[in-house]
C-alpha cells in the first residue's frame, strides 16, 4: 500500500483557516486520496476524498497537487469542534479497498 | 448514511476470559470491518467480516484470538478470546454501504475494553 506522511501535530487559532498537508510520493494512478478525522472519544468520520481534481464539500476543501504527490486539507474557518486527529489515507479506486490508518495529524484549535 | 451501534460500550474484564462485541447497522451493508485502537495510538485493522464465510484477517491477527461472525448484512460480532492486559483497547466496527465507484466508511462509537 502507498504510504502517506503527515505532521504529528498542528495548531490553529479559532476562526482562522487551517491547511493540513499530506505527502504521498508513491501514490499510484488508481489511488484515491481520503481524509477522515477522529474527534475525541468518537469513531472516525469521513471528511472528503479526491482523485485528481480539487474538491469542496460542506466540511472542507481538498487541494491536490498537479503531480498528485501531495495534497492539502483546508478547513476554511477552524472552530473548537474541529480539534481532532486528521488522517490522510490512500486506497485504490479500481475496487473498494479497506481503509488503513497512519498516525495522522493532531489538530489543536486555540480559542 | 449508515448508523452503527455497538454493544457493550465499555467493559472491564479479567484476564483469561473472553468478551463478545456486537455491531448492529441500521441498513444492509456490503462490507464490515473490525479495528482496534490501543491507548494513544491510531486505528489498526483487525479483519474484514465476510457475510456467510470466514473473516479475512490482517497480518498479526488470528482467528483463534479474534473469532468473527457475520450472519447477515446488518450484524457482526468480534470476540476477544483469552484476554490479557495487552488487549485493553477500543474496538471499532466499520461498514461500507454499497458498491459505488467511491464508498466512504462509517464507524461505530467503539467498545472500550479494559483487561485487568
Amino acid at each position: 500500500d502507498a504510504k502517506t506522511t503527515q505532521p504529528n501535530s498542528m495548531e490553529s487559532n479559532e476562526e482562522e483557516p487551517v491547511h493540513l498537508p499530506c505527502n504521498h510520493s508513491t501514490i499510484s494512478g488508481t489511488d484515491y486520496i481520503h481524509w477522515y478525522r477522529q474527534l475525541p472519544s468518537q469513531g472516525p468520520e469521513y471528511v472528503i476524498h479526491g482523485l485528481t481534481s480539487n474538491v469542496n464539500n460542506r466540511m472542507a476543501s481538498l487541494a491536490i497537487a498537479e503531480d498528485r504527490k501531495s495534497s492539502t486539507l483546508i478547513l476554511h474557518r477552524a472552530t473548537l469542534r474541529d480539534a481532532a486527529v486528521y488522517y490522510c489515507i490512500l486506497s485504490r479506486a479500481t475496487s473498494y479497498d479497506k481503509v488503513i490508518f497512519g498516525p495522522g495529524t493532531s489538530l489543536s484549535v486555540i480559542p | 448514511s449508515a448508523v452503527i451501534s455497538q454493544k457493550p460500550s465499555r467493559d472491564i474484564c479479567q484476564r483469561g476470559t473472553s468478551l463478545t462485541i456486537q455491531c448492529q447497522v441500521d441498513s444492509q451493508v456490503t462490507m464490515m470491518f473490525w479495528y482496534r485502537q490501543q491507548p494513544g495510538q491510531s486505528l489498526t485493522l483487525i479483519a474484514t467480516a465476510n457475510q456467510g464465510s470466514e473473516a479475512t484477517y490482517e497480518s498479526g491477527f488470528v482467528i483463534d484470538k479474534f473469532p468473527i461472525s457475520r450472519p447477515n448484512l446488518t450484524f457482526s460480532t468480534l470476540t476477544v478470546s483469552n484476554m490479557s492486559p495487552e488487549d485493553s483497547s477500543i474496538y471499532l466496527c466499520s461498514v461500507v454501504e454499497g458498491l459505488r465507484t467511491y464508498n466512504e466508511q462509517f464507524f461505530g462509537p467503539g467498545t472500550r475494553l479494559t483487561v485487568l
